[in-house]
């Protein structure tokens, strides 16, 4: 099993300001996959991006980045430079080798105001 | 469409009532999933099926769930003798292929209201 910390419940930035959300993670499994998803105003999550657990590379999409660091089973995600549609609940989620889904943390509410 | 859809998008039953709810996944998808959410419990992981088979049903919350999928696409879930706390937002997913660490898309939800 799994178990997925997003310590931060709310953030709230003025535009343009950067900002990070944290995500720290506890499994046993050996292998296992990260996940970020976005779920705006309309309700629908939306997946933003998935790394394995051989995989450290930090990854840049345009204003988003990740930064994945197994020392401290964190993956944080941070949006650079941050817009006002970019306001939404943002959950971290891990999934191990069994049938058991995605574990999801408890989700960051991200206020981008104008 | 080209998205993981759901129906019925809202739902207001009574306690006691029987109430199914549908999942059509992206096309092609062999691997269907349920979620729930809700303010108390966040996102929990309930079943999930490859092809029509469900490996494991132990993330159901109790024996009023039950789930089948049939022709390897649309899915129900049905929740049996409705009580309060089933009320939430019941999250459909599908991806391309199990296993349930590959991407998975989710549909907009059904919203259950227990009354």
């Amino acid at each position: 099993a799994q178990k997925v910390t997003q310590a931060q419940t709310e953030i709230s930035v003025v535009e343009k300001e950067d900002v990070t959300l944290d995500c720290v993670y506890e499994t046993r499994d050996t292998t296992y996959y990260l996940f970020w998803y976005k779920q705006p105003p309309s309700g629908e999550l939306v997946f933003l991006i998935r790394r394995n657990s051989f995989d450290e590379q930090n990854e840049i999409s345009g204003r988003y980045s990740w930064n994945f660091q197994k020392s401290t089973s964190s993956f944080n995600f941070t949006i650079t430079a941050s817009q006002v549609v970019d306001s939404a609940v943002y959950f971290c989620a891990c999934s191990g080798g069994g049938a058991d889904g995605l574990t999801f943390g408890k989700g960051t509410h991200l206020i981008i105001q104008p | 469409g080209a998205g993981v859809s759901q129906s019925p998008s809202n739902k207001v039953t009574e306690k006691g009532k029987d109430v199914e709810l549908r999942c059509d996944p992206i096309s092609g998808h062999t691997a269907l999933y349920w979620y729930r959410q809700s303010l108390g419990q966040g996102l929990e992981f309930l079943i999930y099926f490859q092809g029509n088979s469900a490996p494991d049903k132990s993330g159901l919350p109790s024996d009023r769930f039950s789930a089948e999928r049939t022709g390897g696409s649309v899915s129900t879930l049905t929740i049996q003798r409705t009580q309060q706390e089933d009320s939430a937002v019941y999250l459909c997913a599908s991806s391309s292929s199990g296993p349930p660490w590959e991407t998975q898309y989710f549909g907009p939800g059904t919203r259950l209201l227990v009354l």
